[in-house]
């Protein structure tokens, strides 16, 4: 089966753009999980959705951050406008949910360079 | 206080030695108890996981829970180099799916 497929794996963009991450959920998990890592912060999750609908946004950092779940085998979040700050591995990840533990699926993350 | 708290390291193990890594939570209601190897550039991936109190043996790993002192633990036997790598630490609590991550442990096996 494939895993979780996010693209584009790597981004630079200039400060100021609008930049779109994309992920594909493993298919039949029904949660799909926004997380960003940095080196200070580690991994932390910014919005994750359940049955397409977005259960916890605690996380979005700012209203420059939005995150969309149109069906079940695709999410997108957008920054706009993106600042260095952004600058971060921002993973996607998927879940069937509490029949197996909870259990999370990564993707190989979308590298995202805002110069 | 952070929700789930980790060493940072590096801790370093000589090959075929045992490595002990060890996290704790704060949250008295999490349910759930992972354990993922995040390789340099590569995505975290899931190596344990523990609901219950006691220990869960996989292979060389063996994962530790104690929820009445809000400790987990990973116990790597026979520690290879292709086991460096950092080791992250997650929870979740009850009726919830989203995982809260330790900061991580950079562990680095000497040859």
């Amino acid at each position: 089966d494939a895993g979780v497929i996010q693209s584009p794996r790597h981004e630079v963009t200039e400060m100021g753009q609008e930049v779109t991450l994309r992920c594909k959920p493993i298919s039949g998990h029904n949660s799909l999980f926004w997380y960003r890592q940095t080196m200070m912060r580690g991994l932390e999750l910014l919005i994750y959705f359940n049955n397409n609908v977005p259960i916890d946004d605690s996380g979005m950092p700012e209203d420059r951050f939005s995150a969309k779940m149109p069906n079940a085998s695709f999410s997108t979040l957008k920054i706009q406008p993106s600042e260095p700050r952004d600058s971060a591995v921002y993973f996607c990840a998927s879940s069937p949910g509490a029949l197996s533990g909870n259990t999370i699926y990564f993707g190989e993350g979308s590298w995202l360079t805002v110069v | 206080q952070k929700e789930v708290e980790q060493n940072s390291g590096p801790l370093s193990v000589p090959e075929g030695a045992i490595a002990s890594l060890n996290c704790t939570y704060s949250d008295r209601g999490s349910q759930s108890f992972f354990w993922y190897r995040q390789y340099s550039g590569k995505s975290p991936e899931l190596i344990m996981s523990i609901y219950s109190n006691g220990d869960k043996e996989d292979g060389r790993f063996t994962a530790q829970l104690n929820k009445a002192s809000q400790y987990v633990s990973l116990l790597i036997r026979d520690s290879q180099p292709s086991d460096s790598a950092t080791y992250l630490c997650a929870v979740n609590r009850y009726g919830n799916e989203k995982l809260t991550f330790g900061t991580g442990t950079r562990l680095t096996i000497i040859p």
